[in-house]
């Protein structure tokens, strides 16, 4: 059985930096392209970038360009999202999707 | 980057009556492989969202065949042929034709 399993529910303050991750298992990790996805509170979905964890090709949207930064490690199936200096138009739910396979989201708050 | 727009916004429907979701995109989805990347995402209220079109008209596992999709080239449809109550949340347009991947603003379904 596929699944993306995301790190839990982060809480910080702005300027301070963040990792989260998206495990994959059941299938292959190092073959499928893995993506990010923001939703801000009460908003659609908004495409981040996207990594191929094979060989860290890696795609961003424009909207995301040098605001964050996505990066796998296949030894362990983990696939990330970083920020260096959040702000509080970070919060947000953010989620890892195989396009077919989403993971159950991230809820990322930031506050002062 | 490719813009998806989708009509309407929302859409109150009666249980047991069909319903219809339109996307239309800035440029034709049709990639170099020959291969049209349109996809239809549902979000339930509180959840991910969850895969239930792919390339236009193929229905993902497990999905009920009252989910059909439809379209070509830059015009798509989702269609609902009796909704049900499981069925309320917001649907989503989605292309994987080029990067940036983009999607759609989103359609919300109620019941009437």
């Amino acid at each position: 059985e596929v699944q993306l399993v995301q790190s839990g529910a982060e809480v910080k303050k702005p300027g301070e930096s963040l990792k989260i991750s998206c495990k994959g298992s059941g299938y292959s990790f190092t073959s499928y392209w893995i993506g990010w996805v923001r939703q801000m509170p009460g908003k659609g979905l908004e495409w981040m970038g996207i990594i191929y964890p094979g060989d860290s090709d890696t795609r961003y949207s424009p909207s995301f360009q040098g605001q964050v930064t996505i990066s796998a490690d296949k030894s362990i199936s983990t696939a990330y999202l970083q920020w260096s200096s959040l702000k509080a138009s970070d919060t947000a739910m953010y989620y890892c999707s195989l396009n077919d396979y989403w993971g159950q989201g991230t809820l990322v708050t930031v506050s002062s | 980057d490719i813009v998806m727009t989708q009509t309407p916004l929302s859409s109150p429907v009666t249980l047991g009556q069909p319903a219809s979701i339109s996307c239309r995109s800035s440029q034709s989805l049709v990639h170099s492989d020959g291969n049209t990347y349109l996809s239809w995402l549902q979000q339930r209220p509180g959840q991910p969202p969850r895969l239930l079109i792919y390339k236009i008209s193929n229905r993902f596992s497990g999905v009920p065949d009252r989910f059909s999709g439809s379209g070509a080239g830059t015009d798509f449809t989702l269609k609902i042929s009796r909704v049900e109550a499981e069925d309320v949340g917001v649907y989503y347009c989605m292309q994987a034709t080029q990067f940036p991947l983009t999607f759609g603003g989103g359609t919300k379904v109620e019941i009437k």
